[in-house]
């Protein structure tokens, strides 16, 4: 069975600093990796997907993930955060038959 | 562009009173997709279709039924909306339900239920 944790409920930066959200995955098999995000009141958008091609993986809005299979980790990385990346964040595996399984969602402060 | 279009962005309905949400997409994709997001939630799969062939959660209460007329169009009804059926209903395409598929999303309708 896929299952996918992740590891912090809520982050916060500063304006300028680096972001990390991260994100561990269960799988029996090579996944498929995504993170979404998810502004107030509004759909959740695509960052970046992984589909066993390169490991590291670059995104929208200057945001990548690497997948590490020994670490079984697909953490989300942004060198300098903007006021506008504030939002939720959720790392997704696709099991088979294409249902997504979520993780929790990790809620990214911004501060001036 | 390309897009999944949700109707009304906010839906406000009285307990009991029947409503129907409606999502459109212009991706032509095969697999159309109903997600209820509670506040602070992942998003909970209801159910999908497959072209016309609908695919129901095993978890998905009764009170939810969705209809599909074309490729184009689905429609979520809640027969007898409850106070807890409160929440954003988020509607997702792809091209098929293959493992590397990309779900995308409508902007969701936001529900009240009074």
């Amino acid at each position: 069975a896929q299952s996918v944790t992740q590891l912090d409920s809520h982050v916060s930066v500063s304006e300028g600093t680096p972001v990390l959200l991260r994100c561990n995955y269960s799988s029996s098999y090579s996944p498929s990796l995504f993170w979404y995000v998810q502004h107030p009141n509004k759909g959740l958008q695509l960052l970046l997907k992984y589909t066993s091609a390169a490991t590291l993986v670059k995104g929208i809005n200057g945001f990548e993930a690497e997948f590490k299979k020994s670490e079984t980790s697909f953490h989300l990385t942004k060198p300098s955060a903007h006021m506008s990346d504030a939002a939720e964040y959720f790392c997704v595996v696709n099991a088979q038959g294409g249902k997504l399984i979520f993780g929790q969602g990790t809620e990214l402060s911004v501060k001036p | 562009d390309a897009m999944v279009i949700q109707n009304p962005r906010y839906q406000v309905t009285q307990f009991g009173k029947p409503v129907t949400l409606s999502c459109s997409q212009t991706l032509n994709h095969n697999v159309m997709y109903w997600y209820q997001q509670k506040s602070s939630q992942a998003p909970k799969l209801l159910f999908h279709y497959y072209d016309k062939d609908f695919n129901n959660e095993a978890d998905t209460p009764d009170n939810f039924q969705s209809r599909r007329p074309n490729t184009s169009f689905c429609f979520l009804d809640i027969r007898s909306p409850g106070l807890g059926d409160a929440a954003m209903y988020l509607c997702a395409t792809s091209r098929v339900k293959g493992s590397t598929d990309t779900q995308y999303f409508g902007p969701g309708t936001r529900l009240t239920v009074l």
